[in-house]
């Protein structure tokens, strides 16, 4: 079975700071990895993802994130972070047979105080 | 033009009834879903249709029930409400079955069984 663990429920920065939102994964062969946000009262949009190659992906609104195979990690990272980033954030995986089932982590509220 | 999109957007019944929740996607995509999204905001998968065909069947009540008329629409029926049934649905879609493309989401409609 495949799983998303995000072990920040909320993550609280300051303007102008870089922001990590932590997330680890389990699944069984090769993991497509995703990042999604939602803004309130409104449906989830694509941040970006890795498949394969370069571990360092770079996404939608200045976000990266890190794949780690051997930490089974993928981190998502913002050099400087702006109000307008204030939203939920998920983290989701899906293993190489799965076919498109997309599992989701439980999300991370990010805070950006001005 | 909307991507994805989804009617109603709230929908406020009584225990017992029947309800539907109609998606519609112009993005040219041959995979639809559906997820639930909780009152913690935890997502998890219902339903995915590739092509006409049901590809994912989650672990979801015979009461709830997808239609996918053509490969732009996938409608979901709900049979003998349950209160346990609010939630927010979202629908999405995605090009190809494997699951290496990102999926993209409707606003959702939030139901509300009282």
């Amino acid at each position: 079975a495949q799983s998303v663990a995000q072990p920040e429920d909320q993550v609280n920065v300051a303007e102008g700071n870089p922001l990590t939102v932590k997330c680890t994964y389990s699944v069984s062969g090769n993991p497509y990895l995703f990042w999604y946000v939602q803004y309130p009262n409104r449906g989830l949009q694509f941040l970006l993802k890795y498949i394969t190659g370069d571990n360092l992906v770079k996404g939608s609104y200045g976000f990266e994130a890190e794949f780690n195979k051997s930490q089974t990690s993928f981190h998502l990272k913002k050099p400087s972070a702006l109000v307008s980033d204030s939203a939920l954030y998920f983290c989701a995986v899906i293993g190489g047979t799965s076919y498109g089932k997309l599992t989701f982590g439980q999300g991370t509220i990010l805070t950006v105080h001005p | 033009d909307t991507a994805v999109s989804q009617t109603p957007k709230y929908l406020v019944t009584q225990m017992g009834n029947d309800k539907s929740i109609k998606c519609e996607q112009n993005l040219g995509h041959d995979t639809m879903y559906w997820y639930k999204q909780d009152s913690k905001k935890f997502l998890k998968i219902m339903f995915s249709y590739n092509n006409k065909e049901l590809i994912i069947n989650e672990t979801v009540p015979n009461r709830f029930s997808p239609k996918s008329p053509d490969k732009a629409h996938l409608n979901l029926h709900i049979n003998s409400l349950e209160l346990g049934d609010s939630a927010v649905y979202f629908c999405a879609s995605s090009q190809g079955r494997t699951g290496a493309h990102e999926q993209f989401f409707g606003p959702g409609t939030r139901l509300t069984v009282l």
